[in-house]
């Protein structure tokens, strides 16, 4: 497509109800990213896709985060048992091949999660 | 300590005034990334530096690599570029962000 495309844009969910959030990055974009930001913070990475490669999890706040990309294309991260300080904007950014990380990202519009 | 420090945290400035962001970092970086925060919520990547010095309209941003520092100028500022500007560094297999300055410019 011609951006990166996140949906749910808004997502109103119970406490300890699942959820999860997709991610369509640029086509032939093979890096991607999930970032959270929570209200009134600055950006929190999270996890990070390069190709095929099997993903560095480390920053991924807890046991209850997981995500999973199909190839090279969309992405979902999935929030298990949501607890209130899950709520944020959760963003997707991805990049072209070669440089890996040194590469400019293009933003989602992000999904805005709110666990009542 | 965070890896990353921006200054300032606010900045209050009028339309045509030039404007600088700095951006301290305390890690080796493979590229330091200047991202623009719409006040709607939208991210905008401005530059991606991994040395020297990039422009794009308005906007130069410079990295000294040996002083692990990068600024943000913005010249003849105008009031669509109020907005919060935020640094981030990539490293190994990780991203760390400042906390970002917010910019707002009067007309």
């Amino acid at each position: 497509g011609a951006g990166v495309s996140q949906s749910p844009s808004n997502k109103v969910t119970e406490k300890g109800k699942d959820v999860e959030l997709r991610c369509d990055p640029i086509s032939g974009h093979t890096a991607l990213y999930w970032y959270r930001q929570r209200l009134g913070q600055g950006l929190e990475f999270l996890i990070y896709f390069q190709g095929n490669s099997a993903p560095d999890k480390s920053g991924l706040p807890s046991d209850r985060f997981s995500a999973e990309r199909t190839g090279e294309s969309v992405s979902t991260l999935t929030i298990q048992r949501t607890q209130q300080e899950d709520s944020a904007v959760y963003l997707c950014a991805s990049s072209s091949t070669g440089w890996g990380w040194a590469n400019v990202l293009t933003f989602g519009a992000g999904s805005r999660l709110t666990v009542l | 300590k965070n890896e990353v420090e921006q200054s300032p945290q606010n900045l209050t400035a009028q339309e045509g005034e030039f404007i600088t962001i700095n951006c301290s970092y305390s890690v080796g970086i493979s590229a330091l990334h200047w991202l623009q925060q719409h006040p709607g919520g939208g991210i905008v990547s401005l530059f991606m530096l991994s040395s020297g010095k990039k422009k794009h309209g308005r906007l130069i941003a410079t990295i000294n690599i040996q002083e692990k520092h990068s600024s943000l100028h913005i010249t003849a500022s105008h009031p669509r570029d109020s907005a919060v500007y935020i640094c981030a560094v990539s490293y190994n297999n990780d991203m760390r962000f400042g906390a970002g300055t917010r910019l707002t410019v009067k007309p």
